[in-house]
């Protein structure tokens, strides 16, 4: 089985810093990493995903997340935040190996809340 | 339009009532989901689909039941409801010939048993 630990559950920054929230994933089997957000009053949307390739994917909104294998790591970084990115993140994880009921469920972190102060 | 509706979007219940949860999707899949998410949580999975003929249990399954009446459509139950079913309910989708399906997710239905 997979789990999630998101190691921050609150991360206050000012407006144009730099943020990152921290992802740890731990997992017998090769996964598939992704973050989604969520801005106040709704649903989940997907900021970005990595499945195989180049260690450091790029998503929506000037978001990145680097997948380290060796730390099972899939950290979210942001050069420069601005108010609009407060919302509450959450990394969540899939088993990469098609086959089998638990092939394409998530299993979800416990979320950062990331408030961005002017 | 969205692509994934949820009905109610907030309902307030007393406990022993029995109460559905719905939730459409326009998109084509065949994939369903019930999450829950509860603060410091995260979303925990509750029932998932992967046809209409295809129900599986989550791992926090005990107390509810679905329904896939459709490819569109899938409902969640509390037969009972209890307090700490209070929680915001999230139904999502995604798409078995995707490479990596990814899940869509419907805007929620914040639900209050007292």
């Amino acid at each position: 089985a997979q789990s999630v630990t998101q190691l921050d559950s609150q991360v206050p920054v000012f407006e144009e810093a730099p943020v990152e929230l921290r992802c740890n994933y731990s997992s017998s089997v090769s996964v598939y990493l992704f973050w989604y957000v969520q801005y106040p009053n709704q649903g989940l949307q997907l900021l970005l995903k990595y499945l195989s390739g180049s260690t450091l994917v790029k998503g929506i909104n000037g978001f990145e997340a680097e997948f380290n294998k060796s730390q099972t790591s899939f950290h979210l970084r942001k050069p420069s935040v601005h108010i609009s990115d407060t919302a509450e993140y959450f990394c969540a994880v899939s088993k990469s190996v098609a086959g089998g009921t638990s092939y394409g469920k998530l299993t979800f972190g416990q979320g950062t809340i990331l408030t961005v102060h002017p | 339009d969205a692509d994934v509706t949820q009905t109610p979007r907030n309902r307030i219940t007393k406990t022993g009532k029995r109460i559905m949860l719905e939730c459409s999707q326009t998109k084509g899949h065949d994939r369903m989901y019930w999450y829950r998410q509860d603060p410091g949580l995260g979303l925990r999975l509750i029932y998932y689909s992967f046809d209409v003929k295809d129900i599986n249990k989550g791992e926090i399954s005990d107390g509810y039941s679905v329904s896939r009446q459709a490819q569109a459509k899938f409902s969640l139950s509390l037969e009972s409801a209890i307090p700490n079913q209070t929680a915001l309910y999230f139904c999502a989708t995604s798409d078995s010939f995707q490479y990596q399906e990814t899940q869509y997710f419907g805007p929620g239905t914040r639900l209050l048993v007292l």
